[in-house]
């Protein structure tokens, strides 16, 4: 069955420094999502993407953030210059059209130390 | 503005019983879709079951089924036959549906799901 993956699974930075995260969707999706989730608490919506550029942000998604589709298949998050308060998990989704249901990554977990 | 509250922080169940976990949500969008996602203790989120506001049957999937109650504003999750390792945390979701549109997961707060034996 096919399925979304990230990589990597866990990683660990300095504050400041530069982090990009990496998922492929399923193939046949067009729809993409990333969202992060801090310890014990809820997930939170990020941003999504769809025909090549984004459809929606979050006021957590600042400039420090960017995300892009390189070539066709990787679907990646930066994070330019990372805080603290940027470690969590972090997931990514894919959906095939706007009425199905977002199949998710099994995340990334950031942390910053 | 959507919003969804989980009004219930943890549930015990015993196995081989039902469960029921509340979901209310609010939204002015006249067409939405209603999820609920499993995340055991390994961290992944699995979906489990899905209802349009349009649909007139409440969702079925196995031992899951959405109570799906639109003049309640109600979405609860009812577990058949609770087995060990449904032990996780459960969280009620919801999203505007438009065709063309990508639009996000609003997620509530959870409801961490014990069976014991």
């Amino acid at each position: 069955e096919p399925e979304v993956t990230q990589t990597p699974s866990h990683q660990v930075t300095q504050m400041g420094q530069e982090v990009i995260l990496r998922c492929v969707p399923i193939s046949n999706h067009l729809y993409f999502y990333w969202y992060r989730q801090i310890l014990g608490q809820k997930v939170e919506f990020l941003v999504s993407f769809y025909n090549n550029e984004i459809s929606e942000k979050s006021e957590i998604f600042d400039d420090q953030f960017s995300v892009e589709r390189p070539d066709g298949s990787n679907f990646t998050l930066k994070i330019r210059s990372t805080k603290l308060e940027d470690s969590a998990m972090y997931f990514c989704a894919s959906q095939s059209n706007s009425y199905n249901e977002q199949f998710f990554g099994p995340g990334t977990r950031l942390t910053v130390l | 503005a959507q919003k969804i509250t989980q009004t219930q922080p943890g549930m015990f169940v015993q196995e081989k019983e039902a469960v029921t976990l509340d979901c209310t949500y609010d939204t002015s969008d006249p067409s939405y879709g209603l999820f609920w996602y499993k995340q055991p203790s390994s961290g992944e989120m699995i979906f489990l079951i899905y209802q349009g506001s349009y649909d007139q049957q409440n969702a079925t999937e196995g031992r899951y089924s959405l109570n799906f109650q639109k003049a309640r504003k109600s979405a609860n999750l009812v577990i058949s036959a609770s087995q060990l390792g449904d032990s996780a945390m459960y969280f009620c979701a919801m999203r505007e549906e438009r065709a063309g549109t990508a639009s996000k997961l609003t997620f509530g707060t959870g409801t961490r799901l014990q069976v014991t034996l």
